[in-house]
């Protein structure tokens, strides 16, 4: 089955102390992102790659870290979590031009930071 | 920039009925694509339905269909038959078609309750 696996689900963490939130997609997909989803804001994205090991800031690229090693892998990295990151997230991907067809986006992180 | 503007928060409709969801979009470009995405409360996102601008026809799914006014920059989305399971957050956004355009742009959300 065509998908974005995200890990983990559910995740509560401590103030500064580093974790990972992985993606993978098994569609060959060139293009994936990561976006937070807060109430009343909608969803903001966060970091993008284009390809292997090119990636670029989005819109709140602040405190988070992103790495493309793998074509089907895209891992958001926080290095120093803080409440403020307290957030739905998604990754997403997308066959070819960028955005243009629309992501498929994995079933979401939801990350609590005390 | 580009913002996308939801101005309903919340709306409920009659199961069988027709309910309407708003979009308005500020955009200078003349080439770009719109997507209405669904969140249910398994909060998956699901791609609804996709209009490309420079297609005057409006794009259709099945009960889903959107009103597309590209000179008001107007997007609207039509439920036909609601039916239980449409109930869900529903988030209209904008994709620059240019090189590049790597982000969607989304609106804050209209919540949707469909009423038995």
């Amino acid at each position: 089955e065509a998908q974005v696996t995200q890990n983990p689900r559910y995740l509560i963490t401590v103030t500064g102390k580093k974790l990972t939130v992985t993606c993978s997609q098994n569609m060959n997909h060139e293009y994936m992102s990561w976006y937070r989803q807060d109430p009343g804001l909608g969803l903001r994205q966060i970091y993008y790659s284009m390809n292997v090991e090119v990636t670029d800031k989005g819109d709140v690229p602040e405190g988070y870290k992103v790495s493309r090693k793998e074509k089907r892998n895209f891992p958001l990295i926080l290095e120093s979590p803080s409440p403020n990151q307290t957030s739905l997230y998604f990754c997403a991907s997308s066959l070819s031009g960028g955005a243009n067809y629309g992501y498929t986006f994995g079933s979401g992180t939801r990350l609590t930071v005390v | 920039a580009q913002t996308v503007t939801q101005s309903q928060p919340e709306m409920s409709v009659q199961e069988a009925e027709t309910v309407t969801l708003s979009c308005t979009y500020d955009t200078s470009e003349s080439d770009y694509y719109l997507f209405w995405y669904k969140q249910p409360p398994s909060r998956q996102m699901i791609l609804v339905i996709r209009q490309e601008a420079y297609k005057q026809q409006n794009a259709t799914e099945n009960r889903f269909s959107v009103n597309f006014q590209k000179a008001a920059k107007s997007f609207s989305l039509k439920i036909s038959d609601s039916q239980l399971g449409d109930a869900a957050m529903y988030f209209c956004a904008y994709s620059y078609s240019g090189a590049g355009s790597y982000q969607l742009t989304f609106g804050k959300g209209t919540k949707l309750s469909v009423i038995p």
